[in-house]
């Protein structure tokens, strides 16, 4: 069964420095999303893609935070310059345009220390 | 704005017993409806959804009923198993195909054996 994939599964940063979290969504979808996670938290949106630009942000979803999808398969969230509170675990999600519902992928704990 | 409000948890039950979630939402359109499930360190996995009123989702013994009049979709099962332990969660998405999924904060289910 189609599924989507994340990496890497955890990752650990020192405050300040970039990360790159990578996501492969399933091969047919058109929409594209990440949510993350805080511990212990509701899951919240991030933002979603479609048709290779930014289709909606959250408020959480500022300056410090970008996507690309750089070649047909991958769907990438940048983070610049982390801090502490963006210790969480990352969702990627994809979906198509014959149904409402979203499929996400493991999920990447980042680790901001 | 939408949102969805679901029981506070931790909820323990033991195997076998019946299992009520209660999940209401506000919403200003007409939403599709869903329950995920996160298992013990997996991601997220849709459980079942609704689309339209009295619509009733099913999947591995679980059921929600479309309750548009009480803008309700409770989480029912009737005989639970210790492998049914995970964090349960309701979400709602809009009609629109690229529209966000928003979510409860989650209860926890323990089974006991």
């Amino acid at each position: 069964e189609p599924e989507v994939t994340q990496t890497p599964s955890h990752q650990v940063t020192q405050m300040g420095q970039e990360v790159i979290l990578r996501c492969v969504p399933i091969s047919n979808h058109l929409y594209f999303y990440w949510y993350r996670q805080i511990l212990g938290q509701k899951v919240e949106f991030l933002v979603s893609f479609y048709n290779n630009e930014i289709s909606e942000k959250s408020e959480i979803f500022d300056d410090q935070f970008s996507v690309e999808r750089p070649d047909g398969s991958n769907f990438t969230l940048k983070i610049r310059s982390t801090k502490l509170e963006d210790s969480a675990m990352y969702f990627c999600a994809s979906s198509t345009d014959l149904g409402p519902e979203a499929f996400f992928g493991q999920g990447t704990r980042l680790t901001v220390v | 704005g939408n949102s969805v409000t679901q029981m506070e948890g931790p909820v323990t039950l033991s195997e076998e017993a019946f299992l009520t979630i209660n999940c209401t939402y506000t919403a200003t359109g007409y939403p599709s409806l869903f329950w995920y499930v996160q298992y013990p360190g997996e991601g997220l996995q849709l459980l079942l959804k609704a689309t339209k009123a009295d619509d009733k989702g099913s999947n591995k013994g679980f059921e929600a009923t479309y309750r548009k009049e009480t803008t309700s979709f409770h989480l029912e099962k009737g005989s639970v198993q210790v492998s049914d332990s995970a964090v349960y969660f309701c979400a709602l998405s809009e009609m629109n195909r690229d529209d966000k999924i928003i979510f409860g904060k989650g209860t926890r289910l323990h089974i006991l054996p």
